[in-house]
C-alpha cells in the first residue's frame, strides 16, 4: 500500500515562503505531483517531479528527493490567494493522495 | 474553463434513497474516469475507476453494490449511490485523464452528498 506524510496546516504572512514536506512510502512509484484545492472546490495541478531535483513554475517549486522518499512544495511570494489546502500524491498504478496541508495566508 | 463537468454539484436526500452523479468529459474522450471520496478536512480516496465498455475497478473496501458505477459512453461516467445512509454524505469527486501526462488529469469541481 501507500502512505503519504505532510503537515496538518501552516500559517504564514504575505510575502513569507512557504514549504510543505512530503515524505512517502510506496511500493511503487512514477512520481509525485502536487495539488491545490480551495474550501469545496476541484483539486487543481500544480506540479509533478519523476525524476530527483527541482522544478520551478512561477511562484511555486517542487522537490523530489527519489533515494529519501522525500519531496517538497514550496510557495513564494505568498499571496492571500494561496490560502487553501496542498495535498502531495504519488503516482504508481493509481494516485494517491496525502492528507492535506492547510496553508493560511495572514495579511 | 472547466474540462470535466460534474453533477449535481450538491444534493441532499433522504436516508435510504439512491442518488445518481454524472461525470462528462468536456471536449475529449475518456476511456477511463476516476471516481474519488473526501470526508471534511481530508484527503481524497480513490474509490474506483471507472472503464468504458467494461466493469469499473473498485479498491479494496468499496462496496460495488453500493456504489454503482456505469460508463456507458466516452464522455460519461455515472455514480450512484444506493440506498444512501447518513455515514455517506462526503464530497464525491470524478477525474478524468485528457492526455497521457498526469498534467492532464482534470478534476470535477465535486458533488457535496449530504444524507438527512
Amino acid at each position: 500500500g501507500q502512505s503519504l506524510e505532510q503537515p496538518s496546516e501552516v500559517t504564514a504572512v504575505e510575502g513569507a515562503i512557504v514549504q510543505i514536506n512530503c515524505t512517502y512510502q510506496t511500493s511503487g512509484f512514477y512520481g509525485l505531483s502536487w495539488y491545490q484545492q480551495h474550501d469545496g472546490g476541484a483539486p487543481t495541478f500544480l506540479s509533478y517531479n519523476a525524476l530527483d531535483g527541482l522544478e520551478e513554475t512561477g511562484r511555486f517549486s517542487s522537490f523530489l528527493s527519489r533515494s529519501d522518499s522525500y519531496g517538497y512544495l514550496l510557495l513564494q511570494e505568498l499571496q492571500m490567494k494561496d490560502s487553501a489546502s496542498y495535498f502531495c500524491a504519488v503516482l504508481d498504478y493509481k494516485l494517491s493522495f496525502g492528507a492535506g496541508t492547510t496553508v493560511t495566508v495572514r495579511a | 474553463g472547466a474540462v470535466v463537468s460534474q453533477h449535481p454539484s450538491w444534493v441532499i436526500c433522504k436516508s435510504g434513497t439512491s442518488v445518481k452523479i454524472e461525470c462528462r468529459s468536456l471536449d475529449f474522450q475518456a476511456t477511463t474516469m476516476f471516481w474519488y471520496r473526501q470526508f471534511p478536512k481530508q484527503s481524497l480516496m480513490l474509490m474506483a475507476t471507472s472503464n468504458e465498455g467494461s466493469k469499473a475497478t473498485y479498491e479494496q473496501g468499496v462496496e460495488k453494490d453500493k456504489f454503482l458505477i456505469n460508463h456507458a459512453s466516452l464522455t460519461l461516467s455515472t455514480l450512484t449511490v444506493t440506498s444512501a445512509h447518513p455515514e455517506d454524505s462526503s464530497f464525491y469527486i470524478c477525474s478524468a485523464r485528457k492526455g497521457a501526462s498526469l498534467e492532464s488529469l482534470h478534476f470535477g469541481n465535486g458533488t457535496r452528498l449530504t444524507v438527512t
